[in-house]
């Protein structure tokens, strides 16, 4: 069965970096995009971009092109965001979700558990 | 960016239930529209893509409709289970947007 694990929870002091690891199984890794989101307290879902797993492409979201990195590492099916110069604002739960292409459309049909990132000095 | 707004953000319901969720975006979306729902800890589980169609393996008591700017997920006689957090997201255009969530509690 599809499953995204995520790594655990982060605490982090203001400016530093973060990397959260998204282990994929049960599907074939590189033909499917993995997408990032976060969900800061009391705040909606928040969209931070995407990784195509075939060929590395990624495409951030315009408020963080300058702080997001997406990576990953096929043999172990595994991608990574890294957040870098972390701000309180920043202290939320992230979440990788796997985009399925169909109908003309994409949707998230699975999701990691999340991993709380806490920023704080 | 697409606005997406739901209500009610609160939805006291019982077991038996049938409850409505409606999200409206701020322009049109088509049927761009997907449902999630979500429990505390857990992953968001998908429940409808696409406006209407219904994820394998959720309910069929799970139902959306709507199109445009106007759409509703209702689930028809809630069980114990469905107590979450329900969230709308469009995919019509690009960064996908969700709207602020629908607490179905007791």
């Amino acid at each position: 069965q599809v499953q995204l694990v995520q790594s655990g929870a982060e605490v982090k002091k203001p400016g530093a970096s973060v990397k959260v690891s998204c282990k994929a199984s049960g599907y074939i890794f590189p033909s499917y995009g993995l997408h990032w989101l976060r969900q800061a307290p009391g705040q909606r879902l928040e969209w931070l971009g995407w990784i195509n797993n075939g060929n590395g492409f990624t495409k951030l979201s315009q408020k963080f092109q300058d702080r997001v990195t997406f990576t990953r590492d096929t043999s172990a099916t595994t991608a990574f965001l890294e957040l870098t110069g972390l701000t309180s604002e920043d202290s939320a739960v992230y979440f990788c979700a796997r985009a399925y292409y169909g109908l003309g459309t994409y949707y998230f049909d699975y999701w990691g558990q999340g991993t709380l990132v806490a920023v704080s000095s | 960016d697409i606005q997406m707004t739901q209500s009610p953000s609160s939805l006291p319901a019982s077991i038996g239930d049938r409850v409505t969720i409606t999200c409206r975006a701020s322009q049109s979306i088509s049927r761009y529209l997907n449902w999630y729902q979500h429990k505390p800890g857990k992953a968001p589980k998908l429940l409808i893509f696409a406006a209407s169609s219904v994820q394998s393996g959720v309910p069929s008591r799970f139902t959306g409709s709507g199109s445009g700017t106007d759409f509703t997920l209702t689930i028809n006689s809630l069980q114990p289970e469905d107590f979450a957090t329900y969230y709308c997201q469009q995919s019509s255009t690009s960064p996908p947007t969700f709207g602020q969530g629908t607490k179905v509690e007791i």
